[in-house]
């Protein structure tokens, strides 16, 4: 168990919906990453918060966004959904931004339908 | 966009064997990190390298950071069925981690 915890496990969706998923960091870290991972892809950097505040962003689409709260947690907001959007999404955490190693939660697997 | 050239992309080797894989990059990097990940799991932290020449053993997994910070290479020896998945580089740089493709790793009976 890597302390990071995710919710849903499993997401199924129709066409132009919009899905939240939750991201709990481990204790002590301040930054969160979320990824996406195609069928047999690899992992695709979305986008970075640390603190609250946005400090990378990666591939995102515009329909995407995501944020931090003060308690730490994370939110990836996808909308208007596609079936090019089916896929697993990770959140990842690790106590100082981009300095040290990241830990990964068992991942969201959203099915767009 | 920085980019990590992972090789190889699958190797299919015997149970028993020693297994090689490495990953390259033009840009420099602070961190390197090794990952491992089962199907429909999140990725698993097997190494993490923080200097450059750095050599770090996990059991049977061995890493090295690249003297040049460009690259890196993961070794896991005398292969054992459960060493099957998906192995990812990672790299640590202005805030982001950046993913290697990965190996996929199969194992022949």
């Amino acid at each position: 168990d890597s302390g990071v915890t995710q919710t849903p496990k499993h997401l199924i969706t129709a066409t132009g919906q919009r899905v939240t998923l939750r991201c709990s960091p481990r204790s002590g870290d301040l930054s969160v990453y979320w990824y996406q991972q195609s069928l047999d892809q690899g992992l695709q950097f979305l986008i970075q918060y640390y603190n609250g505040e946005e400090r990378a962003k990666g591939n995102i689409l515009e329909r995407f966004s995501a944020q931090q709260f003060p308690d730490l947690h994370s939110e990836l907001n996808l909308s208007s959904l596609e079936l090019g959007d089916s896929a697993l999404y990770f959140c990842a955490s690790s106590v100082v931004s981009g300095r040290t190693e990241a830990f990964f939660g068992q991942g969201t697997r959203l099915t767009v339908v | 966009g920085q980019q990590l050239n992972q090789s190889p992309q699958s190797m299919f080797i015997q149970e028993g064997e020693d297994v090689s894989m490495n990953c390259t990059s033009s840009s420099i990097f602070n961190t390197w990190l090794w990952y491992k990940q089962d199907p429909g799991e999140g990725p698993v932290l097997l190494i993490a390298l923080y200097k450059a020449g750095e050599l770090t053993s996990n059991g049977r997994l061995t890493a090295q950071f690249g003297i040049t910070r460009k690259d890196s290479f993961l070794n896991i020896s005398a292969s054992i069925p459960s060493d099957v998945g998906i192995y990812f580089c990672a790299g640590l740089r202005d805030d982001k981690i950046i993913f290697g493709k990965g190996t996929r790793l199969h194992i022949l009976p």
